[in-house]
């Protein structure tokens, strides 16, 4: 199972909106609504940011927003603050059973 | 609050056994899939398996022939066992829990900081 697809790095100024692609396969991302989206801050845990493609738990910002379109994913995140500067992972279950991570994107706010 | 917490060895010599532990405190163990999740370095993360207290498990199949799980619910833990390790397992290794929609496993909820784990003479 390869990995799924992430730009490397995103950048935004403060206020603005970014958007980062998840891209995969029929396998995964395409044929399965259990796509998750996570956040890893240095030195924190990975956090749950969205899960089932656009759910969020309680508790994460309305600004965390998330959809799904045939083999690709994408998160967005509105109204960009200092405190999103993170790294974040999108996964997807497979047809298989297993779960598939992206090789992760590093959000720079300017 | 659900809280995980990586211990083991942070080095590992070649061909043997690598050895981590996951204790879990604010929450219940039993009832609940539990996993394991690494990520090389400058790579990708990636799921090693999940295990049940009830005794299910299930594995990565580009891991399994190497890899056992399994959860104490008397001590909190859950445990990994990497056998026969070379420099590809030198990574970032996760504890997770997993969480359920509509009934199946879904999503990874809570997740520890991560051990970093080399494989080095």
């Amino acid at each position: 199972q390869s990995a799924l697809t992430q730009p490397a790095s995103v950048s935004g100024s403060p206020g603005q909106s970014i958007t980062i692609s998840c891209t995969g396969t029929s396998s995964d991302v395409g044929g399965s609504n259990f796509v998750s989206w996570y956040q890893r801050q240095p030195d924190k845990a990975p956090k749950l940011i969205l899960h089932d493609v656009s759910y969020r738990p309680s508790g994460v910002s309305t600004r965390f927003s998330a959809s799904k379109s045939g083999n690709s994913a994408s998160l967005t995140i509105s109204g960009l603050r200092a405190e999103d500067e993170a790294d974040y992972y999108c996964s997807s279950k497979t047809s298989s059973g297993a779960w598939v991570f992206g090789g992760g994107t590093k959000l720079t706010v300017l | 609050q659900v809280q995980l917490q990586e211990s083991g060895p942070g080095l590992v010599k070649p061909s043997e056994t690598l050895s981590l532990t996951c204790t879990v405190s604010g929450g219940s163990i039993g009832g609940y899939y539990w996993s394991w999740i690494r990520q090389p370095p400058g790579k990708a993360l990636e799921w090693i398996a999940y295990v049940h207290d009830g005794g299910s498990t299930f594995y990565n199949p580009s891991l399994k022939s190497r890899v056992t799980i399994s959860v104490d619910t008397s001590k909190r833990q859950l445990s990994l066992g990497v056998s026969s390790v070379t420099a590809a397992d030198t990574a970032v290794y996760y504890c997770a829990r997993l969480g359920y929609s509509s009934g199946l496993l879904s999503f990874f909820d809570y997740w520890g900081q991560g051990i970093l784990v080399t494989v080095s003479p």
